[in-house]
């Protein structure tokens, strides 16, 4: 079945980067797309972002460009998000999600979730 | 970007009855070419990640159960929960997939009455 496994929680200080993992499984890797999306606490849902899996392209939120670079790796099948320059506002529960229709669908399988709480 | 409006902001129902969810689109999510509407919807429990319910506006996810259907064209679309379950209560959440960004509704909490 399919599986998305993040990475654990990160705590870093503001101006800092952090990168979270995500593995997957149970699926063709190179036949998908991934986004984003994250969660301030008790707030709503974000999305940030979307990399297709085959070729490596990727399309931001405008929010995010510049600051947000999505990758991927094909032989560890694992999808990666960078982001820099961290502020207080960056503190959330950051999601990796499958899309379900070639990049033009839903999200159906969801990671975990990744905490990374900015403060210092 | 595309603003999606829930209403209610949350709304508390006896077990057994109806609950509906209401989302409106700032523009319109149906693709001509296709016929088919871009707004899916997610169920989220505390401390979970959220969960796809209905998608193409009213296809149900599989493996969700019936009483979940949607409905909607355009810019208005309904969530409805037909018979209300304890483990129905969550906060739910719209989302469009028509256009970049991709946006979520603020989320509508379901409690029990």
């Amino acid at each position: 079945q399919v599986h998305l496994v993040q990475s654990g929680t990160e705590m870093e200080k503001p101006g800092a980067s952090v990168r979270i993992s995500c593995k997957a499984s149970g699926f063709t890797f190179s036949s998908y797309y991934i986004h984003w999306v994250r969660q301030a606490p008790g707030q709503g849902l974000e999305w940030m972002g979307i990399i297709n899996l085959s070729g490596g392209g990727t399309n931001y939120a405008p929010k995010f460009q510049g600051r947000a670079t999505l990758t991927r790796d094909t032989s560890t099948s694992t999808v990666y998000m960078d982001l820099r320059g961290l502020t207080s506002d960056d503190t959330a529960v950051y999601y990796c999600a499958r899309d379900k229709d070639r990049g033009m669908g839903p999200a159906d399988y969801w990671g975990q979730g990744t905490l990374v709480t900015v403060s210092s | 970007d595309t603003v999606m409006t829930q209403s209610p902001d949350s709304l508390a129902v006896s077990l057994g009855e109806r609950a509906t969810i209401n989302c409106k689109s700032s523009q319109s999510l149906l693709y001509r070419s296709n016929n088919k509407n871009y707004l899916a919807w997610y169920q989220q429990k505390p401390g979970q990640p959220p969960k796809l319910l209905v998608y193409w506006a009213s296809t149900r996810e599989s493996g969700v159960p019936d009483r979940f259907s949607g409905s909607g064209s355009g810019t208005d679309f309904t969530l409805t929960i037909s018979s209300l379950q304890a483990e129905d209560v969550a906060v739910y959440y719209c989302q469009q997939y028509y256009y970049t960004p991709r946006t979520f509704g603020q989320g509508t909490r379901v409690e029990i009455e």
